[in-house]
């Protein structure tokens, strides 16, 4: 069975510093990968996805994500961050079913 | 742009009370899907429907139906809404394979 495992719950982080999320996730098969971010009082969006190809996958407003399969890893980073970005960040794994199997979240806090 | 939305942003009912959740999409998606969102759980899928009158149990049916009669349209029913159904749902959407999902801002519903 697919897992997702989002290893902080909460991450502070001061205006224009760089940030790094952790995903690891577990699966038997060949996996796709998502990142999602919820912005307060609205849905989900999508930032990023892995299918296949390059392991380095580049998203909207500058977020990018590392696949590294030995590590069972996905981790997503930005090189600086803007008060904007506080958000709910979703790490999701699926392994080509339709399904998807969401981590429980990290809540990014950008402090002045 | 893909769009879904839902029928209600905020909704309170009674304990017992039957409760409709309705989410349409505009793109013609095969899939469409209903999570529950609650705090330090992430997102949990209740049901999922690959095409019309088709639908399949996700990870927490009890206590939810589901009814799909046209493509576009799947509703979320809660028979007899008790106070342990309190949540965020979100209603989402995506076309056949893995694909990307599209989400709905969500329905806070609060059962009292």
């Amino acid at each position: 069975a697919q897992s997702v495992t989002q290893l902080d719950s909460q991450v502070p982080v001061f205006e224009e510093a760089p940030v790094e999320l952790r995903c690891n996730y577990s699966s038997s098969v060949s996996v796709y990968l998502f990142w999602y971010v919820q912005y307060p009082n609205q849905g989900l969006q999508l930032l990023l996805k892995y299918l296949s190809g390059s392991t380095l996958v580049k998203g909207i407003n500058g977020f990018e994500a590392e696949f590294n399969k030995s590590q069972t890893s996905f981790h997503l980073r930005k090189p600086s961050v803007h008060i904007s970005d506080t958000a709910e960040y979703f790490c999701a794994v699926s392994n080509r079913d339709d399904k998807i199997i969401f981590g429980k979240g990290t809540r990014l806090h950008i402090l002045p | 742009d893909v769009k879904v939305t839902q029928s209600s942003r905020y909704l309170v009912k009674r304990t017992g009370e039957k409760v409709f959740l309705e989410c349409v999409q505009d793109m013609d998606h095969e899939n469409m899907f209903w999570y529950r969102q609650d705090p330090g759980l992430g997102l949990r899928l209740i049901y999922f429907s690959y095409d019309v009158k088709m639908k399949e149990k996700g990870d927490i049916p009890e206590g939810y139906s589901v009814s799909r009669e046209k493509k576009e349209r799947f509703s979320l029913i809660l028979e007899s809404a008790s106070t342990n159904q309190t949540s965020m749902y979100l209603c989402a959407s995506s076309l056949f394979g893995v694909n990307e999902q599209f989400f709905g801002p969500g329905t806070r519903l609060t059962v009292l």
